[in-house]
């Protein structure tokens, strides 16, 4: 019962570093988000996609990029990370075609940039 | 207006309590709506999908008034366990396939 699995759960960057957050699922879902949420606030939504080779920008998708050559993976990378991009970060699946919307979300990566 | 609203809170009650929380969403076309509970640190989790007819999960009860356009929750007998942060959250299809969330209300059951 694997579900969504992000790598790493925690992270130090230095500014100007680069990173990549892995998430992978089994479930066979069409849908990946990504997600940043700062501390007392909501989520944001980073990048989404509705299936392998389909990328689309969410609200604050400056500062990242994200693939998804496979339904199982969607990929988070961050270039030249600045210390407004210090958050945790969740990866979410869905599988609305089959009328199910509920997300599952990986337990999170906690990145901070110094 | 933002998509969707929430009191943030936090609400603070004591054990046993009866506690409601509504959520407010903009967009008339949305069509699926849940509540999901993060606990602090954590990830998010669905706590339940919410029906046009209202639906009941134990000492939880989802309502759905879509003339007004909100949803609330209802926590009976509040427990201790129950801390944490409720999220509204709000799915249309016609935008751009998104969940749409509300930043959470907050709430702290008290011994």
């Amino acid at each position: 019962n694997a579900g969504v699995t992000q790598t790493p759960k925690f992270r130090i960057l230095k500014i100007g570093q680069s990173m990549t957050l892995q998430c992978t699922q089994d479930m066979n879902h069409n849908y990946m988000y990504w997600y940043r949420q700062d501390p007392g606030m909501g989520l944001k939504l980073i990048y989404y996609s509705v299936g392998a080779g389909i990328t689309d920008k969410g609200e604050v998708p400056n500062g990242y990029n994200v693939s998804r050559s496979t339904t199982e993976d969607f990929p988070l990378r961050l270039e030249l990370a600045a210390p407004s991009q210090t958050s945790v970060y969740f990866c979410a699946s869905s599988d609305r075609d089959r009328g199910n919307t509920e997300a599952f979300f990986g337990q999170g990566t906690r990145l901070t940039v110094v | 207006r933002k998509e969707v609203e929430q009191d943030p809170g936090p609400f603070n009650v004591p054990e046993g309590a009866t506690v409601a929380f509504n959520c407010t969403y903009s967009n008339s076309a949305s069509q699926s709506f849940f509540w999901y509970r993060q606990d602090c640190r954590k990830e998010p989790k669905l706590l339940m999908s919410v029906y046009s007819s209202g639906n009941e999960d134990g000492r939880f009860t989802a309502q759905l008034n879509r003339a007004s356009q909100y949803i609330s929750l209802l926590i009976r007998d509040s427990k201790l366990s129950d801390s944490a942060t409720y999220l509204c959250v709000v799915y249309n299809a016609g935008n751009n396939r998104k969940l749409i969330w509300g930043l959470g209300t907050s709430l702290a059951v008290n011994p």
